[in-house]
């Protein structure tokens, strides 16, 4: 196993766009979690799954965000309708559950809104 | 909304000396974090210790924790260049809660 995967690693999108992520945990977790951070600033959590099921999702995420984990292995992240203010990088992280555990995380998608 | 604070947000150290970083939260926890951040990478997982926990040590790191205060601190020991990034404290509420990140601390290490 290779850790984490997230693609694409750089995305350039027009305002009013719609963008997808994608992210691959490592095969024996069965939490997934999605951060965003700016420039500065720590991860802010935006949601997480345990397998397939969706338990939490922040205010952050507004209607122009949907997150799905089909099967309970990757998960995709949508933005629609792009803003500049969704400039940002994208984290995925995984972790065995209960979390007691680390989070492992993917190197990040960096989303720019031009 | 960001839990943990760290103090002092940049901290800058000649290599061969201890770094020693320090994070305050507000609610209880179940355990504390600490991630280490490379520039425009993702977060590596330092260690882990649980709130019936005081002290815990991992080659040249060394964590403690003080639920009385609800503070922690991460001591890295004779720090390498290679040790220069950003610091993150990280709080879990329990089993189903998520990580709450502080703002972090930027270390620089001079060769």
């Amino acid at each position: 196993d290779t850790g984490v995967s997230q693609n694409p690693r750089h995305k350039i999108t027009k305002r009013g766009q719609n963008v997808t992520f994608r992210c691959d945990p490592i095969s024996e977790h069965n939490r997934l979690y999605w951060y965003r951070q700016t420039l500065g600033q720590g991860p802010e959590f935006l949601t997480y799954f345990q397998n397939e099921a969706q338990l939490e999702k922040s205010r952050l995420l507004s209607d122009r965000f949907s997150a799905e984990r089909p099967k309970g292995s990757f998960s995709t992240l949508e933005i629609q309708r792009t803003e500049q203010g969704d400039s940002a990088m994208y984290l995925c992280a995984s972790s065995l559950a209960p979390p007691d555990y680390g989070y492992t995380f993917g190197s990040g998608t960096r989303l720019t809104v031009v | 909304s960001q839990q943990g604070e760290e103090d002092p947000q940049a901290l800058s150290i000649q290599e061969g000396e201890n770094a020693t970083m320090n994070c305050s939260y507000k609610t209880s926890i179940n355990n504390l974090q600490w991630y280490r951040q490379n520039s425009g990478r993702g977060l590596v997982h330092l260690i882990l210790i649980r709130s019936n926990e005081r002290e815990k040590h991992s080659g040249r790191l060394r964590v403690t924790l003080d639920t009385s205060k609800k503070s922690s601190s991460l001591l890295i020991t004779a720090s390498r260049a290679a040790d220069t990034a950003s610091y993150f404290c990280a709080t879990d509420g329990g089993a189903n809660s998520k990580l709450t990140f502080g703002k972090g601390i930027t270390l620089s290490v001079r060769p």
